[in-house]
């Protein structure tokens, strides 16, 4: 089957470093993304592993162990804006251009003055 | 910067009816999904489309649904005979050939079935 596990919701203070895990079990794997998406509109990428180790782009990184299934993403020095929904997603490795995204429900961050 | 649009941004139908939701992927893109997330879920793939033919479909994506590229810009998805359940937000996107072919997102359209 396809899993993939995410808290549904987090708490920070704004200035903080928070950390959103991701944990997967699918039947294949083409790369894992990190999507941020705030309440009503589109989901908007944030980072893409396909190899073990870090990610850094800006505030925002990303690891990935593929041994254990298991990804975060790490978000530093917040801002308000920074409260939304982030949604951990598993691209499927499938024969031809099979390229779908199997996606987690997301875990809600709300960051506080 | 480019970026995918869906027309309409809200659609409001009777059960029963037809529905076309419209999306124009970024120019130089070659693969076009369609996802849906009904209030409160988790996004659902439902279609991919590549090289004027659908790649993969989900279990959702089942006789009620079509999609279609009638020219060089846009993408469709037509709903045959909507039922409440279809009530969701259904997403466009499209990907390119870069190192991750990370897909870009539509706004969304909003479904609403009465």
């Amino acid at each position: 089957g396809q899993n993939i596990d995410q808290p549904t919701e987090m708490t920070a203070t704004e200035g903080a470093i928070v950390q959103i895990n991701c944990t997967y079990q699918t039947s294949g794997f083409n790369g894992l993304f990190w999507y941020q998406q705030h309440a009503g509109e589109a989901p908007t990428f944030l980072s893409y592993n396909v190899l073990d180790g870090l990610e850094e782009k800006g505030r925002f990184s990303s690891f990935l162990s593929r041994s254990k299934g298991y990804s975060y993403l790490l978000l530093k020095e917040l801002q308000m804006k920074d409260s939304a929904s982030y949604l951990c997603a598993v691209r499927d490795r499938g024969g031809g251009n099979n390229r779908k995204l199997i996606w987690g429900l997301g875990t809600s961050l709300a960051v506080n003055p | 910067e480019p970026e995918v649009t869906q027309t309409p941004s809200h659609q409001v139908t009777q059960m029963g009816q037809e529905v076309i939701l419209r999306c124009v992927p970024i120019s130089n893109h070659l693969y076009f999904y369609w996802y849906r997330q009904i209030l409160g879920q988790k996004v659902e793939f439902l279609v991919s489309f590549y090289n004027n033919e659908i790649s993969e479909k989900s279990e959702i994506f089942d006789d009620q649904f079509s999609v279609e590229r009638p020219d060089g810009s846009n993408f469709t998805l037509k709903i045959r005979s909507t039922k409440l359940e279809d009530s969701a937000m259904y997403f466009c996107a499209s990907s390119g050939q870069g190192r991750g072919n990370e897909q870009f997102f539509g706004p969304g359209t909003r479904l609403t079935v009465l």
